[in-house]
């Protein structure tokens, strides 16, 4: 069972819906990454969480430290919002690693 | 312009020849890592280096070596290359850890025969 649990695996959409993404994780962490991956590989980091929520653009990202649940959402989607989504927690401590779930491919249709 | 920059961006080899993929990031970080993507597994973390001649394995070591003898740069060596070594492979740095942004290269599609 992988540490970072992310659901779903894959999520169609129709333009201009909301959408949401969700990450579970297993023990207590130091922060909460949210990455994007558009088809032809590249990467980029999207958001870096350790508490609360932040918002950037149509784009929104929420952690409960409680629940060790963190959640992405996407208001009004485009087509240009598909992309696979990345969670990655960070645990810190004497382990500097960086977990990740295995994505969940979003596809927004016009 | 901030970047990380790895080379090459595809590399096809063979069993048992060594390869060398360097990254190299122009952002002063301290932390720097390597991954490697599978379909079905994700991303998963080969190499992490904390400062310079400061490197600690990841989750999937095994058959890779690093060194990181200059902040900037820190390659990825496969002594002796073998399929399942085939993978698209992302170098990262961030400032400080984990607990900051991560800044991905473009990433290396490496096919072992």
């Amino acid at each position: 069972k992988n540490e970072v649990e992310q659901s779903p695996q894959n999520l169609t959409a129709q333009e201009g819906e909301f959408i949401t993404i969700n990450c579970s994780y297993s023990v207590g962490i130091s922060a909460l990454h949210w990455l994007q991956q558009h088809p032809g590989g590249g990467i980029v980091s999207l958001f870096m969480l350790s508490s609360g929520k932040k918002k950037h653009g149509r784009l929104i990202a929420t952690i409960n430290i409680q629940e060790k649940h963190s959640s992405l959402h996407i208001t009004a989607s485009h087509p240009r919002d598909s992309a696979v989504y990345i969670c990655a927690v960070f645990y810190g401590g004497a382990t500097n690693k960086l977990i990740f779930g295995t994505g969940t491919l979003l596809a927004v249709q016009p | 312009e901030a970047q990380v920059t790895q080379n090459p961006r595809y590399l096809i080899t063979v069993t048992g020849k060594k390869l060398t993929v360097t990254c190299s990031q122009n952002m002063n970080h301290e932390y720097m890592s390597w991954y490697r993507q599978d379909p079905g597994l994700g991303l998963r973390q080969i190499y992490y280096s904390m400062n310079v001649e400061v490197t600690d394995k990841g989750d999937v070591p095994e058959g890779y070596k690093v060194s990181r003898k200059e902040k900037r740069n820190f390659p990825l060596i496969l002594e002796s290359p073998s399929p399942n070594q085939t993978s698209l492979y992302f170098c990262a740095s961030s400032y400080n850890s984990g607990a900051y942004e991560q800044y991905f290269g473009p990433g290396t599609r490496l096919t072992v025969t």
